[in-house]
């Protein structure tokens, strides 16, 4: 079955510490992996699409990195505005329900001052 | 460029009443996916429609739940009647393609009582 896993489920971090963040992931023919970011009372933004092993993308302090079996979202010297949930999804192929993204549960990212 | 549409934001029913969602799109975004989001959880696709078509509808509960997407640009969402398990946030989401990265909506926060 596929399969999208998050850990940890939560993470309190001080302000300048950082931390990384893992989507593991069990899908047949992986075709995208997602990571959005999702603040209360709003819907998920979109952060990063990789689609290969050891592929890097960057956006300000944050930077996802992917392995054939999982994703890590980096997040370098963190502010208190970076706090929300990030939530990481998977597309297994392009035609017909495998097109759909499948989301894990969501990490809850405090970064206190 | 303007973002997904969704209304209402905020929704209140009594169980077995019905009600109903509305989402526009990005314009010329061919696929639109309805979510359903219980708390502390991630998305869970409802239906995906590619244009007017419905591409996947699996997780729909089709005895209960009805969407229609008229002349491939705005959708609806419908609920008919509502059980107290129906209580979650409701977003749409569209892409460029089947293959393109999502953009969120708000959401429409559903409580049943």
């Amino acid at each position: 079955e596929d399969q999208v896993t998050q850990s940890p489920e939560a993470l309190r971090l001080q302000e300048g510490e950082s931390s990384s963040l893992n989507c593991s992931y069990t899908v047949s023919g992986l075709r995208g992996l997602f990571w959005y970011r999702q603040d209360p009372g709003k819907g998920p933004e979109f952060l990063f699409t990789l689609y290969s092993a050891g592929e890097e993308k960057e956006k300000e302090r944050l930077k996802a990195t992917l392995t054939k079996k999982e994703s890590f979202l980096h997040i370098t010297a963190p502010k208190p505005e970076d706090s929300a949930t990030y939530l990481c999804a998977v597309r297994r192929g392009y035609g017909g329900s495998q097109g759909n993204l499948i989301f894990g549960k969501g990490t809850k990212l405090s970064v206190k001052p | 460029e303007a973002g997904v549409a969704q209304s209402p934001r905020y929704k209140i029913i009594e169980k077995r009443q019905s009600v109903a969602f509305w989402c526009n799109p990005i314009s010329g975004h061919a696929t639109l996916y309805w979510y359903q989001q219980i708390l502390g959880q991630g998305p869970k696709l409802l239906i995906q429609f590619q244009n007017n078509g419905v591409v996947d509808d699996s997780q729909l509960p089709k005895d209960r739940f009805s969407a229609e997407r008229l002349k491939g640009v705005d959708s609806t969402l419908k609920i008919q009647p509502a059980k107290l398990e129906d209580s979650a946030v409701y977003l749409c989401a569209s892409s460029l393609d089947y293959r393109g990265e999502a953009f969120f909506g708000q959401g429409t926060r559903l409580t049943v009582v």
